[in-house]
């Protein structure tokens, strides 16, 4: 079964600086998407950013960006200018192309911004 | 090492009928959350749990129930099932507070017809 590894249980930034977190995961499948997923107190989840494992680009959406790494099964959220609105728990997570019906989650990363 | 386990992995039912999913958490921990996720959606929060009293709630319809078992593990029951139902059903289980991380089971998808 895949497995998605978050190895930071607690991260913090200082306001404006920028911030990796970290993920890994264990697949023999070579098409799949993975997820950054942000939870705020309210314990909604949003999605931050998506990536296609077929695609060699780093997705990016605004201050958020990914280092896609498949060889290395890693893939890294970088958070650039941070916001105190940042302050969440971050889940990566994994999908299958083929057999979408399951997600596999991270333990999670509780990011904390310093004002 | 033990995960979360949720049962059934899917499910089928028609429009109108009750469904009950389960979820046994990791050995210990005492806080059980609920999601869901419709196609193509971010998961929505349902309701959690936590030492079997319902600890936060969040958009569950008022024909959804759930509660926490002196074992822990917690079942959401689903009646009078829409064809809107239809989604992937994520169990999540922590100690105590979120902030010593979740874990996630790999969810049971419940399809409405």
């Amino acid at each position: 079964a895949q497995t998605v590894t978050q190895s930071q249980p607690e991260m913090s930034v200082q306001e404006a600086e920028t911030v990796t977190l970290s993920c890994t995961y264990d697949t023999s499948e070579s098409d799949y998407y993975l997820f950054w997923y942000k939870q705020p107190p309210s314990r909604q989840m949003i999605l931050v950013i998506r990536q296609e494992a077929y695609k060699q680009q780093n997705a990016t959406e605004n201050r958020f960006s990914v280092n896609f790494q498949k060889a290395a099964k890693s893939f890294s959220l970088k958070i650039s200018d941070s916001q105190l609105g940042d302050a969440a728990m971050y889940f990566c997570a994994y999908r299958s192309a083929n057999t979408g019906n399951q997600f596999y989650f991270g333990t999670g990363t509780s990011l904390t911004v310093i004002p | 090492a033990a995960g979360v386990i949720q049962s059934p992995r899917h499910l089928i039912k028609e429009k109108r009928e009750t469904a009950t999913l389960k979820c046994y958490p990791i050995p210990r921990h005492d806080t059980v959350y609920w999601y869901q996720q419709g196609p193509g959606q971010d998961p929505q929060f349902l309701i959690s749990f936590y030492e079997k009293m319902q600890s936060d709630k969040g958009s569950i319809p008022d024909r959804f129930s759930a509660q926490q078992f002196s074992d822990y593990h917690s079942e959401l029951n689903m009646s009078s099932l829409e064809l809107g139902d239809s989604a992937l059903y994520f169990c999540a289980s922590s100690l105590g507070s979120y902030l010593y991380g979740y874990t996630f089971g790999s969810g049971t998808r419940l399809t409405v017809v």
